[in-house]
């Protein structure tokens, strides 16, 4: 099993434009999330999914969205990318069983 | 608004010495996990406690789930260099059925 998968792992933006990381688990877990982790803050949940077709806000979702076709996959979109969104991101996925995550790798993302 | 607060934010050690992290909440928790993270990687799982008071032992490193279920402390003894890392709480809120809220991390850095 490759657990988490994101891609890419690193990527540059200018302000205002768009794009999308990917995120896919080969677990089977029904349950997906995005964080992103910022100095001194720890982790702060961006959106969920408790399954396929069914997503969620967290902490901190505005200007990103997501959505959750498939169990395997769960992307998120940056609509118009600000500085304030450079960030390491990471994306994480849970049997369900006390939200033990498992994590991706993550993206660290610059936006100029 | 930080619902728990670890402390301490770094700590610099000498190999074989022992060390307490401590992550602290007034909220309670149904559950609290530790997580380790290395630079360049997602966090990976340490350990679930559920059951206050409850104590765990992996190896060197031993976790407690307060009485109350509002705190935890990782106790770590005779430190090695494979030790250091980011070590993160996170507590799974008994009134939101989903989302983890996670401390802000110690840095541990263990000297050979």
């Amino acid at each position: 099993n490759a657990g988490v998968t994101q891609t890419p792992k690193f990527q540059v933006l200018k302000t205002g434009q768009s794009m999308t990381l990917q995120c896919a688990q080969d677990m089977n877990h029904e349950y997906m999330s995005w964080y992103r982790q910022d100095p001194g803050m720890g982790l702060r949940l961006i959106h969920y999914s408790v399954g396929a077709g069914i997503t969620d806000q967290g902490e901190v979702p505005n200007g990103y969205n997501v959505s959750r076709s498939t169990t395997e996959d769960f992307p998120l979109r940056l609509l118009s990318a600000a500085p304030s969104q450079t960030s390491v991101y990471f994306c994480a996925s849970t049997p369900g069983a006390y939200n033990e995550q498992f994590f991706g790798p993550g993206t660290r993302l610059t936006v100029l | 608004t930080q619902l728990l607060e670890q402390s301490p934010q770094f700590l610099s050690i000498q190999e074989g010495e022992n060390l307490t992290v401590y992550c602290n909440s007034s909220s309670v928790f149904s559950s609290l996990q530790w997580y380790r993270q290395e630079p360049g990687e997602g966090p990976v799982l340490l350990v679930t406690v559920v059951t206050g008071g409850e104590v765990k032992k992996l190896k060197r490193l031993t976790f407690q789930f307060g009485d109350a279920r509002k705190d935890s402390s990782l106790h770590i003894t005779a430190a090695q260099p494979g030790d250091t890392g980011l070590y993160l709480c996170a507590g799974d809120r008994m009134d939101s059925s989903y989302k983890l809220i996670f401390g802000s991390g110690t840095r541990l850095l263990v000297r050979p």
